[in-house]
């Protein structure tokens, strides 16, 4: 199946520095969601975005749905040591008209925050 | 809030037994999916399903079944359990009203074949 690019694929940051990561795909979508698991559960949804160069933000996070409709990135600034964990990135397409669309994931960041 | 439940969180089973993990979502969602996650491969989509008795093949559908006779509950069935279905496994729910509607997961239950 088709996969994301997703970069870094592990950053280690002191706490209280920003932190960005980015997907690039070489097909468009017509929504990307960040998603963040903790070791031992499910991933858990962050920001989803809806439209070509839409900025979202939540809380200290930050995303952006390219212009191309083929990239997007998160932003987390001050970082925190409970922002461990890794982030990933979803596009998402339409697989039938009249219901829900597949995700197509990137294969994480691993964020390791120093206190 | 939306609420996936998976039955198990760890199972362990032997080469050759039948499996099945169990999935029970609460939001009434339409669209149901089973992954599968391997460190290195990310998460990888084994089957899914948009209504009651509907299914569709994900991209690594092969050693596996799925069963929806109901609308809440979507099931993952291991015909043959070999050591490389040893994975963690991850259920999600999405309502189907829509294209743009997220998805949302359960727990993951890490199945160990010996």
């Amino acid at each position: 199946g088709q996969q994301l690019n997703q970069s870094p694929q592990s950053m280690f940051i002191q706490e209280g520095e920003d932190v960005s990561m980015n997907c690039t795909s070489s097909s468009i979508f017509n929504t990307w969601l960040w998603y963040k698991q903790d070791p031992g559960e499910g991933p858990v949804l962050l920001i989803a975005l809806y439209k070509a160069g839409e900025l979202t933000s939540n809380g200290r996070l930050t995303a952006q749905f390219g212009i191309t409709r083929k990239d997007s990135f998160l932003n987390i600034s001050a970082s925190i040591p409970s922002d461990v964990g890794i982030y990933f990135c979803a596009g998402q397409l339409k697989f039938k008209e009249t219901s829900g669309s597949r995700l197509t994931f990137g294969e994480g960041t691993q964020l390791t925050v120093n206190p | 809030d939306v609420k996936v439940t998976q039955s198990s969180r760890y199972l362990v089973k032997r080469t050759g037994e039948k499996v099945f993990l169990e999935c029970v979502q609460d939001m009434d969602h339409e669209n149901m999916f089973w992954y599968r996650q391997d460190p290195g491969l990310g998460l990888r989509l084994i089957y899914f399903s948009y209504d009651v008795k509907m299914k569709e093949k994900g991209d690594i559908p092969e050693g596996y079944s799925v069963s929806r006779e109901k609308k809440e509950r979507f099931s993952l069935i291991l015909e043959s359990a070999s050591t490389n279905q040893t994975s963690m496994y991850l259920c999600a729910s999405s309502y189907g009203g829509g294209v743009n509607q997220p998805q949302h997961f359960g727990d993951g239950t890490r199945l160990s074949i010996l």
